[in-house]
């Protein structure tokens, strides 16, 4: 069955570092999206993305942040200047083409912590 | 802004027992509500949903039926096993926006 799937599993940064959090949705699927869940926290929206474009983004999704489809499979959140605050468990989700129903399929996750 | 309330955990069960995972939600419009699961070290992944007033969403047992009129969208099994040990998240979709609003989510233990 088709999955979603990110990299890296579990990544340790420093303060002010550049992070890059790698997805491969899956292959037919046109949306795509960015969730994040601090710990024992809520499941936040960051960002949408179609047609190589933001479509939607949240107050979180700041100039630190950025989206991007380098290529045809991979879809990428680069966080320019990582922040303590920033230590989360980051998902990536993507959707099928047609009418928007929320059904997402989500990855296992990108745990992220800054020290 | 819309939002989701969902019970806090952990709920601990025995195998068998019934169990119930209370959610309400705050949105303008006529959102689809929807349950959605993360077993241990996976991702979320859809349970079941429901797209109006009414609805009953189904799947592995679970239900859970849309309630305009509380504004409520509870989940319900009748007899746990140990596999649906995991954490539950109920959410909201506007179709408007394209995103999914979550609640905390509720993590179930169900012993044997």
């Amino acid at each position: 069955e088709p999955e979603v799937t990110q990299t890296p599993s579990h990544q340790v940064t420093q303060m002010g570092q550049e992070v890059i959090l790698r997805c491969v949705p899956i292959s037919n699927h046109l949306y795509f999206y960015w969730y994040r869940q601090i710990l024992g926290q809520k499941v936040e929206f960051l960002v949408s993305f179609y047609n190589n474009e933001i479509s939607e983004k949240s107050e979180i999704f700041d100039d630190q942040f950025s989206v991007e489809r380098p290529d045809g499979s991979n879809f990428t959140l680069k966080i320019r200047s990582t922040k303590l605050e920033d230590s989360a468990m980051y998902f990536c989700a993507s959707s099928p083409p047609g009418i928007n129903t929320g059904e997402l399929f989500f990855g296992e996750g990108s745990r992220l912590t800054v020290l | 802004g819309d939002s989701v309330t969902q019970m806090e955990g952990p709920v601990t069960l025995s195998e068998e027992a019934f169990l119930t995972i209370n959610c309400t939600y705050t949105a303008t419009g006529y959102p689809s509500l929807f349950w959605y699961v993360q077993y241990p070290g996976e991702g979320l992944q859809l349970l079941l949903k429901a797209t109006k007033a009414d609805d009953k969403g189904s799947n592995k047992g679970f239900e859970a039926t849309y309630r305009k009129e509380t504004t409520s969208f509870h989940l319900e099994k009748g007899s746990v096993q140990v596999s649906d040990s995991a954490v539950y998240f109920c959410a909201l979709y506007k179709a408007a926006g394209n995103k999914l609003t979550f609640g905390g989510g509720t993590r179930v233990l169900v012993k044997p």
